[in-house]
């Protein structure tokens, strides 16, 4: 079965500290996107790549940056946590122009800053 | 702005009812559409599509019928069931990129 797995399903962290959420796909998916998800929001894109060492800003980067040295994983990192970055984090992956089935999504991870 | 809505923020239907629940975007070069599916804690799972050269897509008990005039899509559930209760995404691209749009979302709930 076809993953994208998230390395935490809930996080709980102080505000001011650095904040690493991983994500690792096993499709061999070149594209990976990072959402955030806040009620009456929707899913709301933070930053996506194409490629390896590739990044692309999306509707709402600030406040975070990402890395993706390896095609399978792609890392969201908060630089600051903010207590207003208590959300949902989704990620997610698909081939390109792979628009048949949209994105796979991991099962997000639910980060609270204090 | 917001290129997807979905004005409903949540839907509450009884068992064995027709549940709709709707979309409108603004982008008209958007000509394929998906609807997710999200249960509490886990991620969207893909549902249903529909390209623009369609205006009806079935699939068991879901279809998606496409308004391209009105810039309207809906999602159609029949019978509606309380395992459907949970909240739907549709999204939208446009063929010159595999970016997807999503909405807000509407909370079904389905009461037995």
């Amino acid at each position: 079965d076809v993953k994208v797995t998230q390395s935490s399903r809930y996080l709980v962290k102080r505000t001011g500290e650095k904040v690493f959420l991983e994500c690792v796909q096993d499709m061999d998916h070149e594209n990976m996107f990072w959402y955030r998800q806040d009620p009456g929001l929707g899913l709301r894109l933070i930053y996506f790549s194409y490629d390896v060492k590739m990044k692309e800003k999306g509707d709402i980067p600030e406040g975070y940056s990402v890395s993706r040295e390896k095609k399978e994983r792609f890392s969201l990192i908060l630089e600051s946590a903010s207590t207003n970055q208590t959300s949902m984090y989704l990620c997610a992956s698909s081939f390109p122009r792979g628009r048949v089935y949209g994105y796979t999504f991991g099962s997000g991870t639910r980060l609270t800053v204090v | 702005d917001q290129q997807v809505k979905q004005n409903s923020p949540s839907l509450s239907v009884q068992e064995g009812r027709i549940s709709i629940l709707n979309c409108d975007y603004t982008n008209s070069m958007f000509d394929y559409f998906l609807w997710y599916k999200k249960y509490p804690a886990e991620g969207p799972t893909f549902l249903i599509s529909i390209s623009s050269i369609k205006d009806k897509n079935e699939d068991g008990r879901f279809t998606v019928f496409l308004n391209k005039s009105a810039k309207h899509l809906s999602l159609h559930i029949v019978p509606s069931q309380p395992g459907d209760s949970a909240v739907y995404f549709c999204a939208a691209s446009a063929n010159t990129g595999n970016q997807f749009y999503f909405g807000t979302g509407t909370s079904l709930t389905v009461i037995p």
